[in-house]
């Protein structure tokens, strides 16, 4: 079955800095690989999606993110972080019909 | 933009009791989802539903949690007898027929007492 792990539960950084996420997935298929994005007490909202098409993919929000089959990564980035994307980014894989299943998610925290 | 809604935002229940949380999905949609998430921790798959029939299930989903589609714009989820460990919030999910991506609705906020 397919997985996702995020490396670390929290990032902090600093506005105006780089953003990365990290997100590593095991499939046995070729995977569609999704960034949903969670406000806090709100619900997700799905920030972009890799569903075979171009590797790099952009987002809402100034994010994208880049699929890479030799790394089984699909890291999200922003080069320059805002106070409002303070939030809580999951990453998810799915094999087509069937249950996405998500990673542990991080937390990302914008100091001014 | 077509949306997934949910109701009700929140619910209170004591346990023992059944509840159901209603999902409209988006409208051309054929795959629908109901999720979870146990607060501070991750979104945990429940079931998907395709054609009238569950199609996958967790381990999560007992025999004390059912969906169902009534008519054609409801899913809901009900859980027959809910237990203080029901206590989360439950998104419900629907995907069109290209099978792409699934949208999330804004949850359900269950507290069970």
């Amino acid at each position: 079955a397919q997985s996702v792990t995020q490396l670390g539960s929290h990032v902090s950084v600093s506005e105006g800095a780089l953003v990365l996420l990290r997100c590593n997935y095991s499939s046995s298929v070729p995977p569609y690989l999704f960034w949903y994005v969670q406000y806090p007490n709100q619900g997700l909202q799905l920030l972009l999606k890799y569903t075979s098409a171009a590797t790099l993919v952009k987002g809402i929000n100034g994010f994208e993110a880049e699929f890479k089959k030799s790394e089984t990564s699909f890291h999200l980035t922003k080069p320059s972080a805002h106070m409002r994307d303070a939030a809580e980014y999951f990453c998810a894989v799915s094999e087509g019909n069937n249950d996405m299943r998500f990673g542990a998610g991080t937390r990302l925290t914008v100091k001014p | 933009e077509p949306e997934v809604t949910q109701t009700p935002s929140h619910q209170v229940t004591q346990m023992g009791q059944e509840v159901i949380l209603r999902c409209v999905p988006i409208s051309n949609h054929l795959y629908f989802y109901w999720y979870r998430q146990i607060l501070g921790q991750k979104v945990e798959f429940l079931v998907s539903f395709y054609n009238n029939e569950i199609s996958e299930k967790s381990e999560i989903f007992d025999d004390q949690f059912s969906v169902e589609r009534p008519d054609g714009s409801n899913f809901t989820l009900k859980i027959r007898s809910t237990k203080l460990e029901d206590s989360a919030m439950y998104f419900c999910a629907s995907m069109d027929y290209n099978q792409e991506t699934q949208y999330f609705g804004p949850g359900t906020r269950l507290l069970v007492l």
